[in-house]
């Protein structure tokens, strides 16, 4: 596609509820990161795929979190039990290189409101 | 840890002043972006700036990376009201090019 791609644009989830979200860079992209945004944040890191590759995951709040991406294309960020911490804006990126010396492409993100 | 922050964190103007956003790091930076999110949308990548010194224009707006690469400004000149939206800059977390660390953001009002 033209640009990143996620769906779905908005969730509601009740607590304990398990979501996942979908994204789908531009295609060719070899990186490909998850940012969560809280209202009136900045981004904040979650995690990195290089290719098929989860090369760092430091930034995952809880091992409820987890992300795939495992044929290096679409990635699926997954959030077990949620909780209302949880809500915010999660925000996909992709680049065409392997490390973030040049620009990033944000998708339009996923709004979870946990309740 | 690392930290970016950004000053001023709101700031209001009326279209046609100057306006200013000031980021400030923790650490050395290899690189700095700057970024643009409209209210409700995605950041937009501006910039990138890599070498100390460096200054780039891009129309009206001036990016500056301080010498010591640790700090960086966006200059506006003559806002308008297309200009509103929260800036950030981000910068590389500790070394490592995978994991951007973003400022706190500037959000400009521009009062027509």
């Amino acid at each position: 596609g033209a640009g990143v791609s996620q769906s779905p644009r908005y969730k509601v989830a009740k607590r304990g509820q398990d979501v996942a979200l979908r994204c789908d860079p531009i295609s060719g992209h070899v990186s490909l990161f998850w940012y969560q945004q809280a209202l009136g944040q900045g981004p904040e890191f979650l995690t990195y795929f290089q290719n098929e590759a989860q090369l760092d995951k430091s930034g995952l709040p809880s091992d409820r979190f987890f992300a795939e991406r495992p044929e290096g294309s679409v990635s699926t960020l997954k959030i077990q039990r949620t909780q209302q911490e949880d809500s915010a804006v999660y925000l996909c990126a992709s680049s065409s290189r392997h490390s973030l010396r040049g620009e990033a492409f944000f998708g339009q993100g996923t709004r979870l409101t946990v309740v | 840890g690392q930290q970016v922050m950004q000053i001023p964190q709101y700031q209001h103007v009326q279209e046609g002043e100057d306006f200013t956003t000031y980021c400030n790091s923790s650490t050395t930076l290899s690189n700095i972006q700057w970024y643009k999110q409209r209210p409700g949308g995605h950041p937009v990548f501006l910039i990138q700036l890599v070498k100390s010194g460096e200054v780039k224009k891009q129309k009206r707006l001036t990016f500056q990376f301080g010498e010591a690469k640790k700090n960086s400004s966006l200059h506006i000149t003559a806002t308008q009201t297309t200009d509103v939206g929260t800036y950030f800059c981000a910068g590389p977390y500790g070394g490592a090019t995978n994991k951007l660390i973003f400022g706190t953001g500037t959000l400009l009002a521009v009062q027509p």
